[in-house]
């Protein structure tokens, strides 16, 4: 079975400038997940998607991140303008379902690093 | 609010001995738990969850980890600890009283370095 896809695995980027990161759910899972790991700490969820829906965005700075799954399967989020505190890693991770006994199964992450 | 604290920021242990990586939690009600550990440039992968039942879980590449409810604990262990087991280790709970749309907490993480 093919795991969580990510893509770019590194982006380098100027402050002000935007970014866009891809994300390719397991097959078969309706809930996703973008997490972002800043170094030194454990991940922090930014969106949760229930198919097309957003479930909780609480966390999403709004004012310059957005995220999409258009058709209940692969998601974009976009960061736009950047500023320096972005760097981090942008992990998606998918489950089955929203339930909390659900396990929810990682990408290798998108490591952006904002000059 | 939910919590996780890893006391730990690294863990050394010799090839061979026992490993103990220490969690502790606080849910309102009661926990889902997880283990997931984390390779250099690589995503997190599952080790293990506390869901109902045994309070001893037994997961992926020979690790377990015990629920303690009176202690609020879930501390992930292995009998003898390979020098691949090296990386970092995050435990996260979830409130099972919110259900589905509870938050995955995550610790901040404990790195586990075996020598050989």
């Amino acid at each position: 079975e093919a795991g969580v896809a990510q893509s770019p695995r590194y982006k380098i980027i100027e402050k002000r400038q935007s970014v866009a990161f891809w994300c390719n759910p397991i097959s078969g899972h309706a809930t996703l997940y973008w997490y972002q790991q800043i170094l030194g700490q454990g991940p922090k969820l930014l969106i949760q998607f229930q198919n097309n829906g957003v479930v909780d965005d609480s966390q999403l700075p709004k004012d310059r991140f957005s995220a999409e799954r258009l058709k209940g399967v692969d998601s974009t989020l976009k960061i736009q303008p950047a500023k320096l505190e972005d760097s981090a890693v942008y992990l998606c991770a998918s489950s089955l379902g929203p339930s909390g006994t659900d396990t929810q199964y990682f990408g290798p992450g998108t490591r952006l690093t904002v000059l | 609010a939910q919590s996780v604290a890893q006391p730990e920021d690294q863990v050394n242990v010799a090839e061979g001995n026992p490993l103990t990586v220490k969690c502790t939690y606080s849910v309102s009600g009661n926990p889902y738990l997880f283990w997931y550990v984390q390779y250099p440039n690589r995503g997190l992968q599952f080790l293990l969850k506390y869901i109902t039942g045994d309070n001893l879980v037994k997961g992926s590449y020979g690790f377990e980890a015990e629920f303690n409810k009176s202690q609020t604990s879930f501390h992930l262990k292995k009998p003898s600890a390979l020098v691949s087991d090296s990386a970092l280790y995050f435990c996260a709970v979830r409130d099972m009283e919110r259900g589905g749309y509870s938050t995955l907490t995550f610790g901040k993480g404990t790195m586990l370095l075996v020598s050989p």
